[in-house]
């Protein structure tokens, strides 16, 4: 089965960091790019981050720029978002997402989510 | 940044109604458009890439519609399981940008 677990979300204070996981299986997870998407709850989706299937191309939000990292281990199957300086308009459902070219970039498998709640 | 504008933002439909919904893009993306839907308390799943192209696994009374800066998603006789939240995303440019949503509603 294709799935997309994210970990690592939970309760932090402003400033501090954390740091995400979404473990990829069932799929050549190197065959595809990926992506972060975050919901605050009740609202909208808002694309955060995305990495190319190599690394080689990354970009961000600007509301995230400067402050985020994108990164993956295709050895682990593994996609990561590092958030510094966490901020209270942080506070979302970040999912993971993967991209397929096979669906015109569109993201065809979804995690289900890891909630962040920045607070103090 | 392409600005993604979905209307309306809520509709209240009937079972076996023909719902549509609209998304314009605030630039042409020739045919760089997705849907999704997302029920509440799960992730988003696709619906229509391509504009057009059903989701394998997709029932067929969804269909997408539309190029350039104009697109539509019509569900053409609405299902129980059919009232959710659908978003328009345009893939052509980062930052990939989403529509509001689109809350489709019982009546």
């Amino acid at each position: 089965e294709v799935q997309l677990v994210e970990s690592g979300g939970g309760l932090v204070q402003p400033g501090r960091s954390l740091r995400l996981s979404c473990a990829g299986s069932g799929f050549t997870f190197d065959d595809y790019d990926m992506h972060w998407v975050r919901q605050v709850p009740g609202k909208g989706l808002e694309w955060v981050s995305g990495i190319t299937w190599n690394g080689g191309t990354i970009d961000y939000a600007d509301s995230v720029k400067g402050r985020f990292t994108i990164s993956r281990d295709n050895a682990k199957n593994s996609l990561y978002l590092q958030i510094n300086s966490l901020r209270a308009e942080d506070t979302a459902f970040y999912y993971c997402a993967r991209c397929s070219i096979r669906s015109k970039d569109a993201f065809d498998v979804w995690g289900q989510g890891t909630m962040v709640t920045v607070s103090s | 940044d392409i600005q993604m504008t979905q209307s309306p933002s809520s509709v209240s439909a009937s079972v076996g109604d023909r719902v549509t919904i609209s998304c314009r893009a605030s630039q042409g993306i020739t045919n760089w458009l997705a849907w999704y839907q997302q029920k509440p308390g799960k992730a988003p799943k696709l619906l229509i890439y391509a504009a057009s192209t059903l989701q394998s696994g997709v029932p067929s009374r969804f269909s997408g519609s539309g190029s350039g800066t104009d697109f539509t998603l019509t569900i053409s006789s609405l299902h129980p399981e059919d009232f959710a939240t659908y978003y328009c995303q345009q893939v052509i440019r980062f930052p990939w940008t989403f529509g509001r949503g689109t809350k489709v509603e019982i009546k």
